[in-house]
């Protein structure tokens, strides 16, 4: 079945220093896309819509410059936590919609700890 | 507002026993209703969804009983098992707004042995 994959599942960074986090569709094209942050026995909050070829929408309160979404291509999105801070440390989410069978995939997240 | 309000926060039931876990919602243009599992550390999966024309669907043990005039949803887990143990979030997506999902609180279920 389709499946979407982000990288790295874990990562460890010191304050001050960008990350990358890939977002990938597996078995079928994505033109949507989109990031979740998790903290600790919370839910899912919606950070930004990741649209293929145009600019990522983003939800009220979060930082465009901070978080930067990348969606070059059907079958890729990346989010980069610039200048992270240990306010940043969080489980990142991506999902996104296989159109053909009307599912929404989540990825298996990405643990960010900011030192 | 688009929210779903989702309770209990958390769920103790024991093995063979019937969990149920309940969701309002507040926008009555939603049109598609999912359920989710996530285990720790692991992002969430679907389990089972419902569109608001139908009021029931069974998978297996879970079923969605949906009650349109009341603006509310309900999972339940037949026979309860140890491996159920999860957090479940109910969902709602406006379709034609993005098909952007609003997510209820979440509910931590533990299935006692």
């Amino acid at each position: 079945g389709a499946v979407v994959s982000q990288h790295p599942s874990w990562v460890i960074c010191k304050s001050g220093t960008s990350v990358k986090i890939e977002c990938r569709s597996l078995d079928f094209q994505a033109t949507t896309m989109f990031w979740y942050r998790q903290f600790p026995k919370q839910s899912l909050m919606l950070m930004a819509t990741s649209n293929e070829g145009s600019k990522a929408t983003y939800e009220q309160g979060v930082e465009k410059d901070k978080f930067l979404i990348n969606h070059a291509s059907l079958t890729l999105s990346t989010l980069t936590v610039t200048s992270a801070h240990p306010e940043d440390s969080s489980f990142y989410i991506c999902s996104a919609w296989d159109y053909n069978t009307g599912e929404l995939f989540f990825g298996e997240g990405s643990r960010l700890t900011v030192l | 507002q688009q929210q779903v309000k989702q309770s209990p926060q958390s769920l103790i039931v024991q093995k063979g026993g019937i969990s149920i876990i309940n969701c309002a919602y507040e926008n009555t243009a939603f049109d598609y209703f999912p359920w989710y599992q996530q285990f720790p550390g692991k992002g969430p999966a679907l389990l089972i969804a419902i569109r608001p024309d139908v009021s029931e669907k069974k998978e297996g043990r879970f079923t969605i009983s949906f009650n349109k005039s009341a603006k509310q949803f309900s999972l339940h887990i037949m026979d309860s098992q140890p491996g159920d143990s999860a957090t479940y979030f109910c969902a709602a997506i406006l379709e034609t707004s993005g098909s952007r999902l609003t997510f209820g609180e979440g509910t931590q279920l533990t299935v006692n042995p």
